[in-house]
Parts: C-alpha cells; structure tokens; sequence
C-alpha cells in the first residue's frame, strides 16, 4: 500500500535560511507526488506536483523539490526562508483513482 | 474565477445530532472527494463522487455519506456525531477524477465542532 512519511513534525530557521522539508514515499508503482501548503485556518494550497516529466519540479514562491527513486524521496526545498513561509506543510502520493495520501505535516517556523 | 467554495465555515453539534456539509467545486470540475483533518493531522480521505456516484471511499463507517448533484455540487453527511468527529473538513474538485495524479483544489474547510 502506498504511504508517505514526512520526518520532522516542526522545523525552525532563519529568515534568509535555507529550508528542507523532507518526504519519503513508499509505492509499488510509479507515483504521483505532491506538496501542498496550509496556512492557518484556511485550507490546502498546492505547491508543486511530480509526474515524472522531470526529476526536479519547480513550484510557486521559489520552492522545488527533487524525486529521487534510488532514495524513495521528495523532499521540498526553499533557497531563503521568509516569515511569510510559517505555515503547516504537507507531502501526498496520488493514488489509483486520483485519492490522496498525505503525510501528518511539517510545521514550518521562520525567526525573524 | 471561483475556486472550490465550503459552507458553512464553523459549526458546532452535540454529540448524536446529524450535520450536513456542503461543496461546490471549482468552475469547470466535475468531481469532488472530501476529506477530515483532525487537529496535527493530515488530511484523510473519506470519500469521491463522481457522476452523481460514489467512486471510492476512505476507512470511514457508515455514519459518513455523501451526494453529488447534477450541477457537481456535494454534500457530506455525518449521522450520531461523535466526539471524535471534532475536525476541518475540506473539500477537493478535479476534472475527470478518476485519472492518477489529478490535481486538487481544495477549498478553506468547515471546522465542525462536537460536544
């Protein structure tokens, strides 16, 4: 069965910073992957989606994220953290019939 | 262009009343799949609709069921809420959305509060 597991719960960086938010997959078939972003108390925004065209998907406010088969990954990087980048995140495998599987989240936290 | 649109924002119920959640996708989508998430929790899916049918459907009993009407709007019902049912509801719309990789929209979710 396909699942997604996002390691770390919270991450905290600096303003400027580098962010790294990190997704591994499990599936038996090639997957669809997603990340989304949730800010509070509104609902899920997408940010990028895999669909094997290219390894390295480019996404709104300057994130992208790389699939790796070798590692089952898709983690999502940002070059330079704003404080308007704090919000929940959240990593997806699209399954047989276009239903998602999400990640439990990474709270992203930006220190001024 | 409206994007998917939830109503009502915020609803709060007692524990084994019925609630009744409403959907309308994103113009030019014809399926909707909704979704709970429990507070620090993923979204998890419930069920799909497509063609006025339900297609697919989450690890979730009986008390959930849904519609879809001829306009591609949606309704989820929950019956004898529980406490446990305390979540945002999101609602999703896609085109053709039994194809692998659809993209989702999602709209802004209603909170239901049980107590």
């Amino acid at each position: 069965a396909q699942s997604v597991t996002q390691l770390g719960s919270h991450v905290s960086v600096s303003e400027g910073a580098l962010v790294l938010l990190r997704c591994n997959y499990s599936s038996s078939v090639p997957p669809y992957l997603f990340w989304y972003v949730q800010y509070p108390n509104q609902g899920l925004q997408l940010l990028l989606k895999y669909t094997s065209a290219a390894t390295l998907v480019k996404g709104i406010n300057g994130c992208e994220a790389e699939f790796k088969k070798s590692e089952t990954s898709f983690h999502l990087t940002k070059p330079s953290a704003h404080m308007s980048d704090a919000a929940e995140y959240f990593c997806a495998v699209s399954v047989k019939g276009g239903k998602l599987i999400f990640g439990q989240g990474t709270e992203l936290s930006v220190k001024p | 262009d409206a994007g998917v649109t939830q109503s009502p924002t915020h609803l709060i119920k007692t524990r084994g009343q019925q609630v009744t959640l409403r959907c309308s996708p994103k113009s030019g989508h014809d399926t909707v799949s909704w979704y709970q998430q429990a507070l620090g929790q993923g979204p998890q899916f419930i069920f799909q609709y497509y063609e006025e049918e339900e297609r697919q459907r989450g690890n979730f009993p009986d008390r959930f069921s849904g519609h879809q009407f001829p306009n591609y709007s949606s309704e989820l019902n929950v019956n004898a809420l529980l406490l446990g049912d305390s979540a945002l509801y999101l609602c999703a719309s896609s085109l053709k959305g039994l194809v692998d990789g659809n993209e989702q929209f999602f709209g802004p979710g209603t909170r239901l509060t049980v107590l």
